[in-house]
């Protein structure tokens, strides 16, 4: 079985500080891990993925398989990042995405 | 593009009856799912296809039924509809498995 889980349904932060959003996730092979994001009024989009590794709008995620985490990071969080955001795995083979339960964020002027 | 493209955008049924959700790409991708989202439980898979004439079931499929008509269809159909599945419906769409997603717009389903 696979499983993600976000800890944080909410999560408020300072324009300019920084953000971290957590990402952890259960499952026995080799996973393959993404972020998505849902602006308001918009649709879900993939934000980033780890097999790419790059820094998309500024921010990374690295996965970590000793710790089976896939944190979301941005050094400096701007108001446009407020939205919800949802970590996603897909396991070895399979066309199934499971998605976490997500995170609001939340960015304060 | 229009890329993935969902009918209606919102609906209000009443208990029991019956109505089938509408899903369409124009990307040529072999995959398609439905997916469910509730407040504070994310999304959830219904069913999927993993390519044109196969289905499969997913994490909460009791009360639906799909059809991939072709490559680019794919519809959800409630039965008889109950006030348990009412919720944002999001039909998606990928190239393989583990291939990035790209999502519809959403239904707004309401079951009075």
């Amino acid at each position: 079985a696979q499983r993600v889980t976000q800890p944080e349904k909410l999560l408020s932060v300072f324009k300019g500080a920084p953000v971290e959003l957590k990402c952890n996730y259960s499952y026995s092979g080799s996973p393959e891990l993404f972020w998505y994001v849902q602006y308001s009024r918009q649709r879900l989009q993939l934000l980033l993925r780890h097999i790419s590794r790059e820094s998309i709008k500024g921010f990374t995620a690295d996965l970590n398989k000793g710790e089976t985490s896939f944190h979301l990071k941005k050094p400096f969080a701007q108001e446009e990042d407020s939205a919800m955001y949802y970590c996603a795995l897909s396991g070895a083979g399979s066309y199934q995405l499971t998605f976490g339960k997500g995170t609001k964020l939340s960015v304060i002027p | 593009n229009a890329g993935v493209t969902q009918t209606p955008k919102f609906q209000v049924l009443k208990t029991g009856q019956s109505m089938t959700l509408q899903c369409a790409q124009d990307m040529n991708h072999n995959s398609m799912y439905w997916y469910r989202q509730d407040p504070g439980m994310g999304l959830r898979l219904i069913y999927y296809s993993a390519s044109e004439g196969t289905t499969d079931k997913g994490e909460v499929p009791n009360g639906y039924n799909v059809s991939r008509l072709n490559k680019r269809e794919f519809s959800l159909r409630l039965e008889s509809a109950a006030p348990s599945q009412t919720s944002v419906y999001f039909c998606a769409s990928s190239l393989e498995a583990r291939t990035e997603a790209f999502f519809g717009q959403g239904t707004r389903l309401t079951v009075v």
